[in-house]
């Protein structure tokens, strides 16, 4: 079964640190750029960054430019999001997503998300 | 890096057909056909239900269509069941593979 799993979310304190992983199964990970995509609580899809297939290009969104490092192990078929310098308008649940060449590289697959909560 | 503009709701009888739009500009929406069309049902990750404007992945309900003219897409869904009730999110390619959601729009099935 093709499946991602994120984990690492919680609870830390503004200009705190966090690091989610998300585990990726049943595909060719190495083969797929991947992507994070964060939800704040009832509010809308806001996507986050993107990392190629051999981690060699990555972008991110003006709002976690220089503060979020996306990066990858295909190896360990593992992809991470590094968040320093935390805010309160971080806290969000956060999903990985796989992009698919042949959708456009659109986001075909989402794992369940995990919940980050930035507060004092 | 602005969210693409979508109503906050729409509402529909079961067996109708109701649009959903989606205006961007012509750095996103307006200049490129990779707008893709997500469902999101409360406390579930999102679904691909379009890719590249008009297409459906395998298994996706050929009720869900989707179009686009210059700066702005739409997705269609005919034939209202209860199951579609749900959120519904449009994303567009940016450039530079940046990509763009809409606010998102709350569909009511009456």
């Amino acid at each position: 079964e093709v499946q991602l799993v994120e984990s690492g979310g919680g609870l830390v304190q503004p200009g705190g640190s966090l690091r989610l992983s998300c585990a990726a199964s049943g595909f060719t990970f190495s083969s797929y750029e991947m992507n994070w995509v964060r939800q704040a609580p009832g509010k809308g899809l806001e996507w986050v960054s993107y990392i190629s297939s051999s981690g060699s290009t990555i972008y991110y969104a003006d709002s976690v430019k220089g503060r979020f490092t996306i990066s990858r192990d295909n190896a360990k078929n593992s992809l991470y999001l590094q968040m320093n310098s935390l805010r309160a308008e971080d806290t969000a649940v956060y999903y990985c997503a796989r992009g698919h060449g042949d959708y456009g590289d659109a986001f075909d697959i989402w794992g369940q998300g995990t919940m980050v909560t930035v507060s004092s | 890096q602005s969210a693409l503009t979508q109503p906050a709701s729409v509402s529909g009888s079961p067996g109708q057909s109701i649009t959903i739009s989606c205006t961007g500009t012509s750095s996103d929406v307006g200049s490129y056909n990779l707008v893709s069309w997500y469902q999101q049902h409360p406390g579930k990750a999102p679904k691909l239900m379009i890719y590249e404007v008009s297409k459906r992945p395998s298994g996706v309900s050929n009720r869900f269509s989707g179009s686009k003219s210059g700066n702005t897409a739409s997705l269609t869904i005919s034939g209202l069941q209860a199951e579609d009730e749900a959120d519904y999110y449009c994303c567009s390619y940016a450039g530079s593979s940046t990509k763009v959601f809409g606010g998102g729009t709350k569909l009511t099935v009456l």
